[in-house]
Order: C-alpha cells, then structure tokens, then sequence
C-alpha cells in the first residue's frame, strides 16, 4: 500500500521557468510533510518542510503547498536552475513523533539551460 | 556533507552470506535511522534507534537485525543474502528527542547480492 505517491517519474523545464512537482498521500493522520532533494552518489538533503496545519512555506526559490482536503502537496522551484537537476522525494510523518518518514518514489527533474 | 558517515559505500557478495553495514550518525545525534532503497522505489522505512534503544520499527525482515552501540554508531546486520536484497542502504540521524522532521543522510552502502 503505498502511502506516498509521486505519480510523475519524471519532469523536464527551462532554465528560470517554474518547476512544480506534485505528491498524493492517502493517510489522513499524516501530520508533517517534507521534500527531499537527491543527486547522484549523495545521501538525500532536507529541503523544506510544511506542518499539516499551513498550507504554504516559502523559503527563497521554494514554495510547498498544501491541499489537506486533496491529500496533495506541491513544490514549486521559481526559477528553476540547472543545479536544481535532481531526484526530488516527498515524504510524510504520522503522530508518533518517531522521526519515521513514508517517502514517494520520487521525481526526476531536469532543468535545461 | 552531512556529517553522516556510511561504510562501506559498496559491497558485492552471494546469496546466504551476511554483511554489516555500519554507519556513525552526525556529532550530537542521539538517533539513527536506517532506510532501504530499491531499484526505481522511494526509501522504505526499516528501523529506528534513539540513544541505544530501538524507538520504531519498520518493514525490517527478520534476516535483518541492527544495533546503536554506546559511542552512538549503529550497525544493520543483514543475513541468509536474497537477490532481493540488493539495494542502497541509507543511514540517517538526528538530534533525537523531539523530531523536527529533519534528517541528515550519509552517502548510502550500495549492496549487490549475485
């Protein structure tokens, strides 16, 4: 059962346009939700994160959003650069405070100068 | 870098044999974290320790077991090999107590079972 969906394998855009990238979730107890960001050969890097009580975090370039009534969040990379060229992981914490995280099976984005 | 240390970075081994993999968590993190990642899969969840004791658990097989030892360095021990093990093993820590939802990732041990 997967909890986490990333439904876009992948996704290709222009260097300083918008880059968005979209995750599902089915579970409703999911309270925290985080974007990780991977390159090759790296342990994946904390990106930004958003608390089921907003629906929106800002920092510089990147913006999530959150549709609690959908179950669904973005992330949006205004402007995309080419070093933002990564596999892009949403994942999810429940209550239990456990530091556990349901990851998506993630996005590949490349940025085209 | 992370501040996560993962050795080895790569392992080649046969069916039925058993590894460890071990890996040393940031300076001050009290909680360890391993993952598994399959081919074209998110990272799956398998265990969690805090400070020496096992805090979750996750869908960790039972050929699979791991330690966090005093000096805070854990080790997943994986036995009776399968091809379906072979994966990229991450390790992750963090400060513990309260989860803040950031964690820190080594580089990853990448097993292949032929």
């Amino acid at each position: 059962d997967q909890q986490v969906k990333q439904n876009s394998p992948s996704l290709s855009v222009q260097e300083g346009r918008i880059s968005i990238l979209n995750c599902d979730y089915t579970n409703s107890m999911f309270d925290y939700f985080l974007w990780y960001k991977k390159y090759p050969a790296e342990g994946p890097t904390f990106l930004i994160s958003i608390s089921s009580i907003k629906d929106k975090n800002e920092d510089g370039r990147f913006t999530v959003f959150l549709n609690k009534s959908a179950k669904h969040l973005s992330l949006h990379i205004v402007p995309s650069q080419p070093g933002d060229s990564a596999v892009y992981f949403c994942a999810a914490s429940g209550t239990s405070n456990t530091g556990k995280l349901i990851f998506g099976q993630g996005t590949t984005l490349q940025v085209k100068p | 870098d992370s501040g996560v240390t993962q050795t080895p970075k790569h392992l080649i081994t046969a069916t039925g044999q058993r590894v460890t993999l071990r890996c040393s968590p940031r300076s001050g993190d009290l909680s360890v974290y391993w993952y598994q990642q399959s081919l074209d899969q998110g990272l799956q969840f398998l265990i969690q320790y805090y400070n020496g004791e096992e805090r979750a658990k996750g869908n960790i097989l039972e050929r699979f077991s791991a330690q966090q030892f005093p000096d805070l360095h854990s080790e997943l021990n994986l036995s009776s090999l399968e091809l379906g093990d072979s994966a990229l093993y991450f390790c992750a820590s963090s400060e513990g107590g309260r989860f803040t939802g950031e964690l820190f990732f080594g580089e990853g041990s990448r097993l292949t079972v032929l």
